[in-house]
């Protein structure tokens, strides 16, 4: 079975610095990985995927993330931190196979300090 | 394009009733849908997966005559928490994928309170 692990349970990096995101995963095949954002009290928005092909993968709103196979991670990154991504950031993987069911990390609180 | 949206957005019942939560895709035919739950600063766990016009396949863990999911159409997927307790006061997600892609599209949530 599919697993995802987000070691760190919030980062804090100030505004204007570079934001990383970990997510290290486990799959029997191929992985399909996505990260997800969530704002208070409402649903996830999707911020980017990799299903196959180059290992950077460029996102919504100027977030990135690396697909590194040997490492089995997905960590996300964005250059220049805001404000305004302070919220909670979900990597999930499924398997390239079936109905793509998803298995989430525990998610990370990023916290951008003004 | 892609849009999900879940009515209602919250809701309030008394414990030993029953409640219905809609999840529709609004722009894209979704052949499968997927409900989650979330616990307060915790992540989603996956209850069931549901394709349009057959029975919902649930999590181990999950009561199927508890948490009865319809998937009749390719737009619409409801989920209905018989006889709620207060336990099964949550934040409740659906997602909807359209057929032969491998994206989620999560809808807003449904905040339960059973009291």
């Amino acid at each position: 079975a599919q697993s995802v692990a987000q070691p760190e349970d919030q980062v804090n990096v100030a505004e204007g610095n570079p934001l990383t995101v970990k997510c290290t995963y486990s799959v029997s095949g191929n992985p399909y990985l996505f990260w997800y954002v969530q704002y208070p009290n409402r649903g996830l928005q999707f911020l980017l995927k990799y299903i196959t092909g180059d290992n950077l993968v460029k996102g919504s709103y100027g977030f990135e993330a690396e697909f590194n196979k040997s490492q089995t991670s997905f960590h996300l990154k964005k250059p220049s931190a805001l404000v305004s991504d302070s919220a909670l950031y979900f990597c999930a993987v499924s398997e390239s196979y079936g109905n793509n069911r998803l298995a989430f990390g525990k998610g990370n609180q990023v916290v951008v300090i003004p | 394009g892609a849009v999900v949206s879940q009515h209602p957005s919250w809701v309030i019942c008394k414990s030993g009733t029953s409640v219905k939560i809609e999840c529709r895709s609004l722009d894209f035919q979704a052949t499968t849908m997927f409900w989650y739950r979330q616990f307060p600063k915790q992540s989603l766990m996956l209850m069931a997966t549901s394709n349009e016009g057959s029975k919902a396949t649930y999590e181990q863990g999950v009561e199927k005559d508890k948490f009865l999911i319809n998937h009749a159409s390719l737009t619409l997927s409801t989920l209905t928490v018989t006889s709620a307790h207060p336990e099964d006061s949550s934040f409740y997600i659906c997602s909807a994928k359209r057929g032969g892609t491998y994206e989620q599209y999560f809808g807003p949530g449904t905040r339960l309170t059973v009291t």
